[in-house]
């Protein structure tokens, strides 16, 4: 597709549970984003990849949370051990390079997690 | 510490002209950018400011003073497809979006 995609798009989960959260980037673009945002606020930053290196993790809220990308292309976020706290829309955004502020960031339709 | 803020609500009127303002104190800059986001949808870019000054696509133009730390957004010949909330962003050591204004739009 022409867009990135994002799987599954509604997660239902228990507390304690893990899941994965899956990002396709449009093709060819090396900068790949997380975001996290609940209901009527905005979007929390949470990781940033250029290629299969995370120059800027800095967002992700606890050590429950990891992320990984494989061949400059798709990425997975994993929260481990949810809580309720994480039942949020996660974002995905890819942009042709770094540096964000200077490129258009697309985004994802997004995965609407909830957490029992 | 690092924030953002811009109003919460804007209403202004099918035809009109409505300004969204954005203030950041952060203590680098590499930008700021501005996204919109209908309900239920995902954000979109709008336009980016890296200098001072206006910049102008189409219906949209944002403007950048970073002597005072503020920008916003400008939104002409408004259209009910416009309703939707709008966010600025500014990348300093961390990226930082603000919390949207949501802008209702009246016929």
């Amino acid at each position: 597709g022409a867009g990135v995609s994002q799987s599954p798009s509604n997660k239902v989960t228990e507390k304690g549970k893990d899941v994965e959260l899956r990002c396709d980037p449009i093709s060819g673009h090396t900068a790949l984003y997380w975001y996290r945002q609940s209901l009527g606020q905005g979007l929390e930053f949470l990781i940033y990849f250029q290629g299969n290196s995370a120059p800027d993790k800095s967002g992700l809220p606890s050590d429950r949370f990891s992320a990984e990308r494989t061949g400059g292309s798709v990425s997975t976020l994993t929260i481990q051990r949810t809580q309720q706290e994480d039942s949020a829309v996660y974002l995905c955004a890819s942009s042709p390079s770094g540096g964000w502020a200077y490129n258009e960031q697309f985004f994802g339709p997004g995965t609407r997690l909830t957490v029992l | 510490g690092q924030s953002l803020e811009q109003p919460s609500e804007v209403t202004a009127v099918e035809g009109a002209i409505v300004q969204i303002n954005c203030t950041y104190q952060t203590s680098g800059f590499y930008g700021l950018s501005w996204y919109q986001q209908h309900d239920g949808g995902a954000p979109t870019f709008l336009s980016y400011n890296g200098l001072d000054g206006l910049e102008e696509t189409g219906r949209f133009s944002s403007f950048l003073s970073r002597s005072d730390s503020y920008g916003y957004l400008l939104l002409q010949e408004l259209q009910m497809k416009d309703s939707a909330s709008y966010f600025c962003a500014v990348k300093d050591d961390k990226i930082i979006f603000g919390k949207g204004t949501r802008l209702h739009i009246l016929p």
